[in-house]
């Protein structure tokens, strides 16, 4: 089992151009969630998506978009990429009531 | 505002010693306490829980402690060994009534082990 991927591991933009980042699962979890990672802030959580066919906000939403395409996938997309849109994002797992996480190895965006 | 907050940036111990990694919230209702582990270029992964209900839950050589009078948190990792090091983040989420947890980060602690 793979556990949770994602795609690209790397990227660079310039600024004002779009793309998507792709989160995969084969943990059968119902929740899956999006975070940004920034140096001396930790973890901050941009939207989750508790069950299939729901997605909410979290800390930091703006600049981004997200879709629950199935159980097992759930994407984020930023339309025009900013330089404050540099970090490293990762997309991580839940099951029901358990309150763990699982995260996906990361995505390393650089925006110029 | 930050209403997780792990105080140090970094800590070096020795091999063999004790690492004690702190944690401070604000928010009173937080209820689960959870830490986890990253190494570099890898995601993080869970290490230990513990809920408000308990003082003090162990896992090996790991064990966490809660305060909750003085919304304190404390990560134990005793004997500490060079595998270790790692940077360790404190999460934190309110008691869940649905299902999807929001976990709220502290901004890490750089543990390094030296051998």
């Amino acid at each position: 089992n793979a556990g949770v991927t994602q795609t690209p591991k790397f990227q660079v933009l310039k600024t004002g151009q779009s793309m998507t980042l792709q989160c995969a699962q084969d943990m059968n979890h119902n929740s899956m969630y999006w975070y940004r990672q920034d140096p001396g802030m930790g973890l901050r959580l941009i939207y989750y998506s508790a069950s299939e066919g729901t997605t909410d906000k979290g800390e930091v939403p703006n600049g981004y978009n997200v879709s629950r395409l199935n159980k097992r996938e759930f994407s984020l997309r930023l339309e025009s990429a900013a330089p404050s849109q540099t970090s490293v994002y990762f997309c991580a797992t839940g099951q029901g009531f358990s309150y763990e996480q699982y995260f996906g190895p990361g995505t390393r965006l650089t925006v110029t | 505002d930050q209403q997780v907050k792990q105080n140090s940036p970094s800590l070096s111990v020795q091999e063999g010693r004790i690492s004690i990694l702190n944690c401070d919230y604000t928010n009173s209702m937080f209820d689960y306490f959870l830490w986890y582990k990253k190494y570099p270029a890898e995601g993080p992964t869970f290490l230990i829980s513990i809920s408000s209900i308990k003082d003090k839950n162990e896992d090996g050589r790991f064990t966490v402690f809660l305060n909750k009078s003085a919304k304190h948190l404390s990560l134990h990792i005793v004997p500490s060994q060079p595998g270790d090091s790692a940077v360790y983040f404190c999460a934190a989420s309110p008691l869940r009534k649905t299902s999807g947890s929001r976990l709220t980060f502290g901004e890490g602690t750089q543990l390094t082990v030296n051998p």
